[in-house]
């Protein structure tokens, strides 16, 4: 079945300091990839999507390319800041579900 | 400005009773979703639907209740049979089936049973 790994966290850097969160995934045809934020005590925000290979998605400094030969979305920021600071999930949605399938979420803390 | 509500933020209930979290959306999306949130974990899919009248068990569907009568409201009834129902609550809707439609989310609830 389709599933989304994403690393564990807690993930605490410095401000300023480049970030990666790995996300993986396993599923059958094309599917969608999308990086959600959830902030404290709220919900989930779309933060970037890609829906074909190679497609790079970005928004806020943040990217995220969809590679199809590693089956990877890996989340990156060149100069976090503590406005950051959330957590973020990594998720798909296959052509044949109308399910999204949430990977666990990777927390990340950033210090001034 | 279109969104989705949840309402209330924060709910309180006693252990037996059942309670009904509401979500409503002005969107105009036809699908609409139910998740858990347990802390330090990710979402787990409570029930869908796809359309008005219609609606799907997800993954722990067991000891919730949901209806979908118009295509703005999916109201959720966590009932009395849920055997750990403390947790946050996420209603999200999507325009529609299509693999690159993203899901927009509500604030939550949080609902906490004593």
């Amino acid at each position: 079945g389709n599933s989304v790994t994403q690393m564990e966290g807690p993930v605490t850097l410095s401000e300023e300091a480049f970030l990666t969160i790995n996300c993986t995934y396993t599923a059958t045809g094309y599917p969608s990839l999308f990086w959600y934020v959830q902030y404290p005590g709220e919900g989930l925000q779309l933060l970037l999507k890609a829906t074909k290979a190679d497609d790079k998605g970005s928004n806020k400094g943040f990217e995220a390319t969809y590679r199809k030969e590693t089956t990877s979305f890996h989340l990156e920021k060149g100069s976090v800041q503590v406005s950051d600071s959330a957590v973020y999930f990594c998720a798909l949605r296959s052509s044949s579900a109308s399910k999204i399938i949430f990977g666990s979420g990777t927390r990340l803390s950033i210090r001034p | 400005d279109g969104g989705i509500t949840q309402s209330p933020k924060y709910l309180f209930r006693k252990e037996g009773q059942n309670v009904t979290l509401s979500c409503e959306q002005n969107l105009n999306h036809d699908a609409m979703y139910w998740y858990r949130q347990d802390p330090g974990q990710g979402l787990r899919l409570i029930y869908y639907s796809q359309i008005v009248n219609d609606f799907q068990k997800g993954d722990i569907a067991e000891g919730y209740s949901v209806s979908r009568e118009k295509k703005e409201s999916f109201p959720l009834t966590v009932t009395s049979a849920q055997k750990n129902p403390t947790a946050f609550y996420l209603c999200a809707s999507s325009l529609g089936e299509g693999d690159s439609y993203e899901q927009y989310f509500g604030p939550g609830t949080r609902l906490t049973v004593t």
